[in-house]
């Protein structure tokens, strides 16, 4: 079973600029998760989806971050413009389905730098 | 709002031997589910074991067990005969209700984490 995929592995942009992050959960996997990981600190979320509908996107600063998984499969993270501090990893991960004993399987992340 | 706290920021361990992480949290809510997450440095988040709040059995697998201290909202790994394959980051995450006011949503939260080191 292929696992949840991501891309690109690195990203290195000025600040201003935009940047865009894509995720292929596992096959069948309805519900979708993006995590930031900032150095030293745990995985935040930022948004949740269940299909294609948004679940929780209460830790999603909205005013330069945005993301949407058309079609309830691939989905892509944006943030424009972006500042020092969104240096971070930014996890993807996916789960069967929504709720209680859902084990949630993450891919290898996107390294972002912003200088 | 639920919050995880781990407080070794570091440990280490020799190889062979038995280690124990910690992991405190709080939250109000009955029906619950706490995880160990594991970050090697390939950044890929692995899964090491689960404990569903409403079993007062703790969770076992393999080398990895859970001291799990429900009044307490206490929530330790023990890795016993540590290899060396267990370098890593180690998280403690809590899946409950989320804040969000909208739907019945579940949230995962996370702990700063513990990295482990196993030396030779």
């Amino acid at each position: 079973e292929a696992g949840v995929a991501q891309s690109p592995r690195y990203k290195i942009i000025e600040k201003r600029q935009s940047v865009a992050f894509w995720c292929n959960p596992i096959s069948g996997h309805a519900t979708l998760y993006w995590y930031q990981q900032i150095l030293g600190q745990g995985p935040k979320l930022l948004i949740q989806f269940q299909n294609n509908g948004v679940v929780d996107d209460s830790q999603l600063p909205k005013d330069r971050f945005s993301a949407e998984r058309l079609k309830g499969v691939d989905s892509t993270l944006k943030i424009q413009p972006a500042k020092l501090e969104d240096s971070a990893v930014y996890l993807c991960a996916s789960s069967l389905v929504y709720g209680f004993n859902t084990e949630a399987f993450f891919g290898q992340g996107t390294r972002l730098t912003v200088v | 709002a639920q919050t995880v706290t781990q407080s070794q920021p570091e440990m280490s361990v020799q190889e062979a031997e038995t280690v124990t992480l910690s992991c405190t949290y709080d939250t109000s809510e009955n029906n619950y589910y706490l995880f160990w997450y594991k970050q090697p440095p390939s950044r890929q988040m692995i899964l090491v074991i689960r404990q569903e709040a409403y079993k007062q059995q703790n969770a076992t697998e393999n080398r990895f067990s859970v001291n799990f201290q429900k009044a307490a909202k206490s929530f330790s790994l023990k890795i016993s005969d540590s290899q060396l394959g267990d370098t890593a980051m180690y998280f403690c995450a809590f899946l409950g209700p989320g804040t969000y006011s909208g739907a019945g949503s579940y949230q995962l939260t996370f702990g700063k984490g513990t990295k482990l080191s196993v030396i030779p």
